[in-house]
């Protein structure tokens, strides 16, 4: 069965302090690695897709990077802005379709 | 370019009663997909569609229905409403049938459904 696990549940950093997400996945081919932020009462905002092991994709302070078996999320000096949800999905291959199966996510808080 | 546009953003139902959700996908982007979020069980697929044509049903009782329109927009429904059924429903759309090197996904703001 396709699943995807998220760690840690909740994370608190101290503005500045930089770490990592993880994101374990269990599927029967790849087809894409999704990675969303979502704040409170809105829809995920799509950050990074990611297809093969050995990619990594940047977009700020965020770091995405993907092996067979999981991706990360490294943030780099975060800022309070960047408190939010933070969601990994998998597509598979054997959906012949766009369904993604989500992890239970992991809730970041910066302090300043 | 606009994004995923849900509506009702809000609304409250009383239970037994039924509810429409639509969705205006980005233009361009033929297939549609709906996910059921909750605290306890997070984001769960309901259904896709894609060219007026239902792809894939998650594991919902039949009390979940969808369409989609010839112009992409799709609409959900859900019949003899339950307390369960009190949620934020997403909808996605992305811009190609799947391909090998898969696609980007975009979502909406959601409608927030209280049933009670």
């Amino acid at each position: 069965e396709d699943q995807v696990t998220q760690s840690p549940e909740a994370l608190r950093l101290q503005e500045g302090e930089s770490s990592s997400l993880n994101c374990s996945y269990t599927v029967s081919g790849l087809r894409g690695l999704f990675w969303y932020r979502q704040d409170p009462g809105k829809g995920p905002e799509f950050l990074f897709t990611l297809y093969s092991a050995g990619e990594e994709k940047e977009k700020e302070r965020l770091k995405a990077t993907l092996t067979k078996k999981e991706s990360f999320l490294h943030i780099t000096a975060p800022k309070p802005e960047d408190s939010a949800t933070y969601l990994c999905a998998v597509q598979a291959y054997s959906s012949n379709t766009g369904k993604l199966i989500f992890g239970q996510g992991t809730t970041l808080q910066v302090k300043p | 370019k606009a994004g995923v546009t849900q509506t009702p953003r809000y609304l409250i139902k009383t239970r037994g009663q039924q509810v429409t959700l639509s969705c205006s996908p980005i233009s361009g982007h033929r297939s549609v997909s709906w996910y059921q979020q909750t605290p306890g069980q997070g984001l769960q697929f309901l259904f896709e569609y894609f060219s007026e044509t239902q792809r894939n049903k998650g594991n919902f009782p039949g009390r979940f229905s969808g369409r989609q329109f010839s112009n992409s927009r799709s609409e959900m429904n859900v019949s003899t409403l339950e307390l369960g059924d009190s949620a934020l429903y997403l909808c996605a759309s992305s811009s190609k049938s799947p391909e090998p090197s898969g696609n980007t996904i975009y979502f909406g703001e959601g409608s927030w459904l209280t049933v009670v």
